[in-house]
């Protein structure tokens, strides 16, 4: 099946820095990526959706400007999340689809910030 | 605008059991419907997924769930579980099978297996 590589897999960092996430498409051209969070025991808030060549269309509530998102190929998608907080703290999942395929996910990114 | 609701929080049951994990939606349109299943700290895995036709969907695993649209339900079945089934099962619905389609999920369902 489609294969869908999200690194790193963990970050612990400091309060104030840049933590980038990495979500890549192995075997398949990704027209479309979407990036979640996940809180302990919660389900999965989509935080955005990417289109390759495009900007990311951001849901309610969501910082664009706190989380940057860019996908400049169709393998590759980035989240940024800047100037982190222990807020910020959580685990992040990317999946990954093309055409009529359903959401390929990632292994997420389980992010802490001290 | 749709949403799911997952009935149960949390499923224990015993080795070789058979289970059975509620999923009732709620839309305005036609949907399609999906179960996902997570091991901890990993991402979803796709379960299985219904789009059109049979109303009783296999997916991987032995996992089977049917399709009810008076009652507005994809259950998610297994006759019989094993240790390994012990994970957390989210059931999602969106507007489109697509990429242009969001999923919106429900809040899980954690079924322990217990030997």
């Amino acid at each position: 099946g489609a294969v869908v590589s999200q690194h790193p897999s963990r970050v612990i960092c400091k309060s104030g820095t840049s933590v980038k996430i990495e979500c890549r498409s192995l075997d398949f051209q990704a027209t479309t990526m979407f990036w979640y969070r996940q809180f302990p025991k919660q389900s999965l808030m989509l935080m955005a959706t990417s289109n390759e060549g495009s900007k990311a269309t951001y849901e309610q509530g969501v910082e664009k400007d706190k989380f940057l998102i860019n996908h400049a190929s169709l393998t590759l998608s980035t989240l940024t999340v800047t100037s982190a907080h222990p807020e910020d703290s959580s685990f992040y999942i990317c999946s990954a689809t093309a055409g009529a395929q359903p959401q390929h996910f990632g292994d997420g990114t389980r992010l802490s910030i001290l | 605008a749709q949403s799911v609701t997952q009935l149960d929080s949390q499923v224990p049951v015993f080795e070789e059991a058979p289970v059975e994990l509620r999923c009732n939606y709620s839309s305005s349109v036609s949907v399609y419907l999906f179960w996902y299943v997570q091991y901890p700290n990993q991402g979803l895995q796709l379960l299985l997924k219904y789009l059109s036709g049979s109303t009783l969907v296999k997916g991987i695993n032995g996992f089977e769930a049917e399709f009810n649209k008076s009652q507005t339900s994809f259950h998610l079945r297994k006759p019989s579980v094993h240790i390994s089934d012990t994970a957390e099962y989210f059931c999602a619905v969106s507007q489109g099978g697509g990429s242009n389609y969001k999923l919106t999920f429900g809040k899980g369902t954690l079924l322990t297996v217990n030997p």
